[in-house]
């Protein structure tokens, strides 16, 4: 069975500062990850995903994830964090259907001025 | 185009009540999806559908029944609410035209059992 750790619930980092999320994932064949990001009182929307090649993935407003395989870890990453990145952020992992996703617990980002 | 939507946003229910939860999309999806969010559990999938009258059962299906009678529409329903389905409800579509295509989420019902 698919599962996904987000080991971190809660983290808070300086406006200016850079910032990495963990995401460690257990899946049985080629992992398709997903980073979601959800705004308080929002849905939730795609930052970035990984299927296949280039392990770097860029996504929107200026993420970018690495995907390890040897560590089963798909890491969010931004160099500098604005305050309006604070929000939940969801890593996912999807079956090779394309049909289920299964998500981690979440991380919660503040931003502290 | 509005996406996918849910209705209602937010609702009240005594244990035993029942309720139906609406989503709608007008992207022409072919699958549609509804999660629980529950506090440090992520989202868990309930149940989902692949196509216009058929559903199969997710991780945590026990509870509720859906139907998707329109390809638009699925509908989530909970016969008999527990407290435990607390809970703010997702709805999600995704076209299957590629692997993995991404799923576009509502923005949420929030359902409190009482």
């Amino acid at each position: 069975a698919q599962s996904v750790t987000q080991p971190d619930i809660h983290i808070t980092v300086s406006e200016g500062a850079s910032l990495e999320l963990r995401c460690n994932y257990s899946y049985g064949a080629t992992p398709y990850l997903f980073w979601y990001v959800q705004s308080p009182g929002q849905g939730l929307q795609l930052l970035l995903k990984y299927f296949s090649g280039d392990t770097l993935v860029q996504g929107i407003k200026g993420f970018e994830a690495e995907f390890k395989r040897s560590q089963s870890s798909f890491n969010l990453r931004k160099p500098s964090v604005h305050w309006s990145d604070a929000a939940e952020y969801f890593c996912a992992v999807g079956n090779n259907a394309g049909n289920m996703l299964t998500f981690g617990g979440g991380t919660r980002l503040m931003v502290k001025p | 185009n509005a996406g996918v939507t849910q209705t209602p946003k937010f609702r009240v229910l005594k244990t035993g009540q029942s309720m139906t939860l609406l989503c709608a999309q007008d992207m022409n999806h072919e699958y549609m999806y509804w999660y629980r969010q529950d506090p440090g559990m992520g989202l868990r999938l309930i149940h989902y559908s692949v196509g216009e009258g058929t559903t199969a059962k997710g991780e945590v299906p026990d509870g509720y029944n859906v139907s998707r009678l329109k390809k638009q529409n699925f509908l989530l329903g909970l016969e008999s609410a527990a407290p435990s389905q607390t809970s703010v409800y997702f709805c999600a579509s995704s076209s299957p035209d590629s692997i993995q295509e991404t799923q576009y989420f509502g923005p949420g019902t929030r359902l409190l059992v009482l």
